[in-house]
This record gives structure tokens, C-alpha cells and sequence, in this order.
């Protein structure tokens, strides 16, 4: 069974759209984030969140919502988006602190 | 703040030779310092990870590392390279505030492999 999974795999969409990425993870951890990772590789941190706390990189556009139905389940949706939007998003999870994170496949989004 | 400079972009090697992939960090304590890899069009894997423990840590696929405190380094080494060894590897940072354990990647350095 995989670990942690996202869906879906590629989305491509038009400027101005509304979508959600899915992610799950079955491995009972306490603590959920999505990264971002551009065109030249590099990887930041988008969101962290526990059923505690969410903290948000200050970078992030509020135009991105991360949504928890519950624990196992952290949803990104990104509102009117913007040609930079164009990346590959992961979801990860962990216990928390330095604990091992792992992460999902990656979702390739396209904006055209 | 705490960083990462992984100080090659790119590292070509032999099949069958050593492979070096370098990392410094900046911490003004004992950082937790994790190497990633990730294959083309793949998830990021864990390689290894150090936490304050031995200073030697070794991961999957033969792969090490050695935490040198007096040098901020943290370089990964591999007696032998393997084709499958091709792929783009991160050096990785928890940061000071690490209660939420927010990983702070470097650039990364793709691994080119060749017969």
C-alpha cells in the first residue's frame, strides 16, 4: 500500500481556475505539509499542519488554503490561478519535530 | 537562519567510482541534517538522516555520510557508483524553531552517471 499518495497525478488547467489537490497518507502521523517545488528544482516548504496548528510560509499567496477533513488528509486548494502556479506540488507527512517525513509522487500542475 | 549550500550543481561520474556530493550548513546549534533523493519524474526517498548521534550515518544503497562539525559539512559519499544512482539529491535542514519539523532544502545536485 502506498504511504502517502496524491491525486491526481498531472492536472493542467486554465488561468483563473479554481482547483484541489488531493493527498493522503495511511502511515497514522500526526503532521501533514505541502512543498512546492519549481521549474529549477527547489523544493520550499508551502504548509505545515497538525490537529493543532497550522503555520503557513509567509510567502505562500492567500490564494492557497490547505484543507484537513481529518488526520490522515491534507487537501490544497489554489484559488484564481496564476501562470507561476506551474510546478510540482508534494504532499509529505511525518510524527512531527525532526521525525522522518515522507512524501508523496508529486502532482505536476500546468497552467496554460 | 538556518541554511544548506549544496556547492555542486551538477557531479558527473564513472560507473564504478566514487561518488561526492557535497553540503555546508549554517546553524548556531547541532542541526538534524537529512539527505533526499529523487528520480526523474519520481517522489523525493529518504537517503539518510543525522540526528546527534553517531557522526558516521549510513543509508540505503551504500550510501553515507559524516556530520564534521568543525568543517559545517555534511557531505554524501558512495564507494561505487551504479547507473540506478542517477538522479538529483538533496541536502536538508530542520530548522531552529523545529517543533513543526519544516524541512529547508538545498538547490540540490543532479548525479550523472555514465557506462
Amino acid at each position: 500500500d502506498t504511504a502517502v499518495s496524491q491525486t491526481p497525478k498531472y492536472l493542467v488547467t486554465q488561468m483563473g481556475n479554481d482547483k484541489s489537490i488531493k493527498c493522503e497518507q495511511n502511515l497514522g502521523h500526526d503532521t501533514m505539509y505541502w512543498y512546492k517545488q519549481d521549474s529549477k528544482k527547489f523544493l520550499k516548504i508551502m504548509f505545515s499542519y497538525n490537529n493543532k496548528e497550522l503555520i503557513i510560509n509567509e510567502t505562500v499567496p492567500n490564494r492557497f488554503s490547505p484543507k484537513s477533513p481529518d488526520k490522515a488528509h491534507l487537501n490544497l486548494h489554489i484559488n484564481s490561478l496564476e501562470l507561476g502556479d506551474s510546478a510540482v506540488y508534494f504532499c509529505a507527512s511525518s510524527q512531527g519535530g525532526v521525525d522522518t517525513q515522507y512524501f508523496g509522487p508529486g502532482t505536476r500542475l500546468t497552467v496554460l | 537562519a538556518q541554511s544548506v549550500t549544496q556547492l555542486d550543481s551538477h557531479v558527473s561520474v564513472s560507473e564504478g567510482t566514487p561518488v561526492l556530493l557535497r553540503c555546508n550548513y549554517s546553524s548556531s546549534y547541532s542541526p538534524s541534517l537529512f539527505w533526499y533523493v529523487q528520480h526523474p519524474n519520481k517522489g523525493l526517498q529518504l537517503l539518510l538522516k543525522y540526528t546527534s548521534a553517531a557522526t558516521l550515518v549510513k543509508g540505503i544503497n551504500g550510501f553515507e555520510a559524516e556530520f564534521k562539525k568543525s568543517e559545517t559539512s555534511f557531505h554524501l559519499t558512495k564507494p561505487s557508483a551504479h547507473m540506478s544512482d542517477a538522479a538529483e539529491y538533496f541536502c536538508v535542514v530542520i530548522p531552529e524553531d523545529g517543533s513543526q519539523g519544516n524541512l529547508i532544502f538545498g538547490k540540490g545536485t543532479k548525479l550523472s552517471v555514465k557506462p
